[in-house]
């Protein structure tokens, strides 16, 4: 079975500075690589994918990602925080060769003016 | 209007109340999926629906009945629930039960009294 983890449950950061997220999971086959953002009282929203290709993954809202294989990580990163960051951000592995997702316990980002 | 839509935002039952969520996809999808959240655990994957047929059921107690009438509906019927399982109900979708990223809707809060 595949799993997920998130290196802190909680990260607060200055507004402006950069935002580092971390991601890494286990997988035994090429893995499909996501992450999500839930705002508060709402869904989860996709982000961001590695599926195949360019590894430097780029999302939504000036977030991007790079998938290392060789760490088996895929860290989100943002150079420049907003105050409109602030969210869970849930790092998600599935398989290539099914839809079956995992998800990583997420982390609560805080950004400070 | 969103991908997915779920009813209602919120919902508070007592112990022998029958209730039930409702979820809608209008993005042509063929697989929708029943996910639980709970505070800081991972998303726990329910139910799994694929041309509305049931594929996967995974260990969810009997209190929960899933139905899928049609490819853009899904059901998750409560009955004689428990206090544990108060949490945020999130239904997915996705293209296929073998492809695609998860699209999520807004979540359904439960509180079992």
């Amino acid at each position: 079975a595949q799993s997920v983890t998130q290196l802190g449950s909680h990260v607060s950061v200055s507004e402006g500075a950069l935002v580092l997220l971390r991601c890494n999971y286990s997988s035994s086959v090429p893995p499909y690589l996501f992450w999500y953002v839930q705002y508060p009282n709402q869904g989860l929203q996709l982000l961001l994918k590695y599926t195949t290709g360019a590894t430097l993954v780029k999302g939504i809202n000036g977030f991007e990602a790079e998938f290392k294989k060789s760490e088996t990580s895929f860290h989100l990163t943002k150079p420049s925080a907003h105050m409109s960051d602030a969210a869970e951000y849930f790092c998600a592995v599935s398989e290539n060769t099914g839809n079956q997702f995992y998800f990583g316990t997420g982390t609560s980002l805080t950004v400070i003016p | 209007e969103t991908g997915v839509t779920q009813t209602p935002r919120h919902l508070v039952m007592g112990m022998t109340n029958k209730k039930s969520l409702k979820c809608e996809q209008h993005l042509g999808h063929n697989a929708m999926y029943w996910y639980k959240q709970s505070a800081k655990k991972p998303l726990e994957l329910m139910f799994v629906y694929s041309l509305e047929e049931r594929v996967e059921n995974n260990s969810v107690p009997s209190r929960f009945s899933p139905e899928c009438p049609n490819s853009s509906h899904l059901f998750l019927h409560l009955h004689t629930l428990q206090p544990e399982d108060s949490a945020l109900y999130l239904c997915a979708s996705s293209r296929s039960r073998v492809t695609g990223e998860l699209f999520f809707g807004e979540g359904s809060r439960l509180t079992v009294l």
